[in-house]
């Protein structure tokens, strides 16, 4: 089976830059998936890593070691609306592509 | 604006019952997918559709039992079966089976069952 892991809580001040880590276990891995979800409300994708390295979208950024099983999430200039959990999430061959997600990491970003 | 709808945000239903929550999608996806979530948890798979009249079992497909008739819709139907019914219920959305990994996420359901 699949297996994740993630730090259950972060926090961090307006401005700074965080890191979320993810560590996961998977048979036939085809990619990490970031997700995401303010309190009470729907997940939102934010990026995807297939290949080894890093993905770069506006003030977030991914990154992926296959070799180690090893991704994160790494959020700049952060902002008080970035407080929200973050969801690593794996796809496999296991999980028939399936998305296979982690227990979330609460991040609080203070002022 | 093209995108996924839940209905009702809220449901409270009296144990035994069985209970269907809507989920419809406007952006002509393939693939739709249905998860459950417990508080302070991660998302599980319950069911999941690539095509229509297609559907297959997720992680924790126990319980629940789904249809897909139109390409648009993915009704979930909580069975009596189901012994924690009580979550957070998330519909979602892909282009396609291999677009898994960017999924469209609806609003939610949050049922209470007494």
């Amino acid at each position: 089976g699949q297996s994740l892991e993630q730090p259950s809580e972060v926090t961090a001040v307006e401005g700074a830059i965080v890191q979320i880590n993810c560590t996961y276990q998977t048979s036939g891995f085809y990619g990490l998936s970031w997700y995401q979800q303010h309190d009470g409300g729907a997940p939102t994708f934010l990026s995807y890593n297939g290949l080894d390295g890093l993905e770069e979208t506006g003030r977030f950024s991914s990154f992926l070691s296959r070799s180690d099983s090893y991704g994160y999430l790494l959020l700049q200039e952060l902002q008080m609306k970035d407080s929200a959990s973050y969801f690593c999430a794996v796809r496999d061959a296991g999980s028939a592509r399936q998305l296979t997600f982690g227990s979330g990491t609460q991040l609080t970003v203070l002022p | 604006d093209g995108g996924i709808t839940q209905s009702p945000k809220y449901l409270f239903r009296k144990e035994g019952q069985n209970v269907t929550l809507s989920c419809e999608q406007n952006l002509n996806h393939d693939a739709m997918y249905w998860y459950r979530q417990d508080p302070g948890q991660g998302l599980r798979l319950i069911y999941y559709s690539q095509i229509v009249n297609d559907f297959q079992k997720g992680d924790i497909a126990e319980g629940y039992s789904v249809s897909r008739e139109k390409k648009e819709s993915f009704p979930l139907t909580v069975t009596s079966a189901q012994k924690n019914p009580t979550a957070f219920y998330l519909c979602a959305s892909s282009i396609g089976r291999d677009s898994s990994y960017e999924q469209y996420f609806g609003p939610g359901t949050r049922l209470t069952v007494t």
